[in-house]
C-alpha cells in the first residue's frame, strides 16, 4: 500500500525567507502523480503544484517549486520569498496513474507552516 | 463557475444519531470524493463517486455511506454517530480525464461535532 510521510508537523519562518517542506512516499508503482495542497486557516484547500512521475523536470509555479527525487521517493516543496498569505497547512499527496481502478489520492498528515512578520 | 459547495457548514449531533451531508460539485465535474479530516489522523479518504457509482472506498466502517445523484450532487451519511466521528468532512470534485487536467477542487467542508 502507498504511504505518504511528512516529517515536519510544524514550521515557522520569517517573511521573505525561503522554506522547504519535506515529503517522502512509498510505492511500487512507476507511473503516478504527486501533489502539494495548501489549506489556509478557515479556508478551502487548493492545489499548489503537481508533478507527474514520468517527468524528470521539477514542476514550478511562481514562488513554489518542487524537488522531485524519484529514486529516493522524495518530493519536497520549496517556497521562495515567503509571504504572510503562505501561512497554511500543507499536504503532500500521492495518486496512482489515472485510470487505475484504485487511483484515489493518499494524503500525508500535513505540515503547519507559519510565516512570521 | 461556482465552486464546490457543501451543506451544512456546521452541525452538532449527539451520539447514536445519524447525519447526512451534502456536496454540490463544480458544474461539469462528474467525480466527487469525500474525506474526513481530524487533527490526529489528517485527511483520510472515505469514498469516491463517479456517474452515480462508487469507484473507490477507504477503510471506514459501514456506518459511513454515500451516494451520487444524476446531477453529480453527492451525499454522505453517517449512522449511529460516535464521538470519534467529530471531524471536518471535505468534499472534492474533479474531471476524470487526462493527467494534465486531473485536479481535485475542494469545498469548504462541513464541521461535524458529536456530543
Amino acid at each position: 500500500a502507498q504511504t505518504v510521510t511528512q516529517s515536519q508537523p510544524e514550521m515557522s519562518v520569517q517573511e521573505a525567507e525561503t522554506v522547504t517542506l519535506s515529503c517522502t512516499y512509498d510505492t511500487s508503482e512507476n507511473n503516478y502523480y504527486l501533489f502539494w495542497y495548501k489549506q489556509p486557516p478557515s479556508r478551502q484547500m487548493i492545489l499548489v503544484i503537481r508533478q507527474e512521475a514520468y517527468k524528470q523536470q521539477n514542476a514550478t509555479e511562481n514562488r513554489f517549486s518542487v524537488n522531485f527525487q524519484k529514486a529516493a521517493k522524495s518530493f519536497s516543496l520549496k517556497i521562495s520569498d515567503s509571504q504572510l498569505g503562505d501561512t497554511a497547512m500543507y499536504f503532500c499527496a500521492f495518486m496512482k496513474h489515472v485510470g487505475n481502478r484504485d487511483d484515489k489520492i493518499i494524503f500525508g498528515k500535513g505540515t503547519r507552516l507559519h510565516i512570521l512578520p | 463557475k461556482a465552486g464546490v459547495t457543501q451543506t451544512p457548514r456546521y452541525l452538532i449531533k449527539t451520539r447514536g444519531q445519524q447525519v447526512t451531508l451534502s456536496c454540490s460539485p463544480i458544474s461539469g465535474h462528474r467525480s466527487v470524493s469525500w474525506y474526513q479530516q481530524t487533527p490526529g489522523q489528517g485527511l483520510q479518504f472515505l469514498f469516491e463517486y463517479f456517474s452515480e457509482t462508487q469507484r473507490n472506498k477507504g477503510n471506514f466502517p459501514g456506518r459511513f455511506s454515500g451516494r451520487q445523484f444524476s446531477n453529480s450532487r453527492s451525499e454522505m451519511n453517517v449512522s449511529t454517530l460516535e464521538l470519534g466521528d467529530s471531524a471536518l468532512y471535505l468534499c472534492a470534485s474533479s474531471h476524470l480525464g487526462t493527467a494534465s487536467t486531473y485536479e481535485q477542487y475542494f469545498g469548504p467542508g462541513t464541521r461535524l461535532t458529536v456530543t
